[in-house]
């Protein structure tokens, strides 16, 4: 069964951070773009940040451009966000999700974890 | 970057046909724009629907479509049916900034 478990999330304050995992199962994680999404409570969904299969190209939306970083351990199947000089604003659910290079973007997605940023 | 824009919700009638678009801020929507669909249902992550326009998963049921129509994406549904009540989001492709930008979702109310 394919498969993605996020870890990680908490309570932060502003400025502080946090390291977000993925690990993933049930498919050969090396050969799939994986994608990170966000939804803030109540809002709809953001794309946030997507890497390719051997870490060597990575795009980010603007607004965390310069704070997250996106990275993967292909020998571990795991994906993760660093994320730094955390604001309210980036409070949320955040989503990884894997891309399937046969079909589409965000084919399997994980449950999510909850990230707060209050002090 | 791209402003992707949906219907911020839509009613229809068990049975009923409805369709949901999605338009970008930078001109018509094309195939170029690799149209996505997904649904998500309270307390659920997103699923994937449609990708790349009007291809299907395996999973999606077959009263789901996805089409280019007046220079949006759109997706329609046939035969609605009361657990199709969920938000919709369009995902289209901004290549000149190399990411994904999601539409606002359209909240769908199955009356």
């Amino acid at each position: 069964e394919v498969q993605l478990v996020e870890s990680g999330g908490g309570v932060v304050q502003p400025g502080g951070s946090l390291r977000l995992s993925c690990a993933a199962s049930g498919f050969t994680f090396s050969r799939n773009w994986m994608t990170w999404v966000r939804q803030a409570p109540g809002k709809g969904l953001e794309w946030v940040a997507n890497i390719k299969q051997d870490g060597s190209e990575k795009w980010y939306v603007d607004s965390v451009k310069g704070r997250f970083a996106i990275s993967r351990d292909n020998a571990q199947n795991s994906l993760y966000l660093q994320m730094n000089s955390l604001r309210a604003d980036d409070t949320a659910v955040y989503y990884c999700a894997r891309d399937d290079p046969a079909a589409g973007p965000l084919d399997v997605w994980g449950q999510g974890t909850t990230v707060t940023v209050s002090s | 970057q791209t402003v992707v824009t949906q219907e911020p919700s839509l009613t229809v009638s068990p049975g009923g046909t409805v369709t949901l678009t999605c338009s970008s801020s930078t001109g018509a929507v094309t195939s170029g724009n690799w149209p996505n669909w997904f649904q998500q249902k309270p307390g659920q992550a997103p699923r994937a629907l449609i990708y790349t326009t009007s291809n299907n998963y395996y999973w999606t049921p077959a009263r789901f479509s996805g089409s280019l129509l007046g220079g949006k994406a759109a997706l329609t549904l046939s035969g609605v049916q009361p657990e199709d009540e969920a938000d919709y989001y369009c995902l289209l492709y901004d290549g000149g900034a190399h990411i994904w930008v999601f539409g606002g979702g359209t909240k769908l109310t199955v009356l």
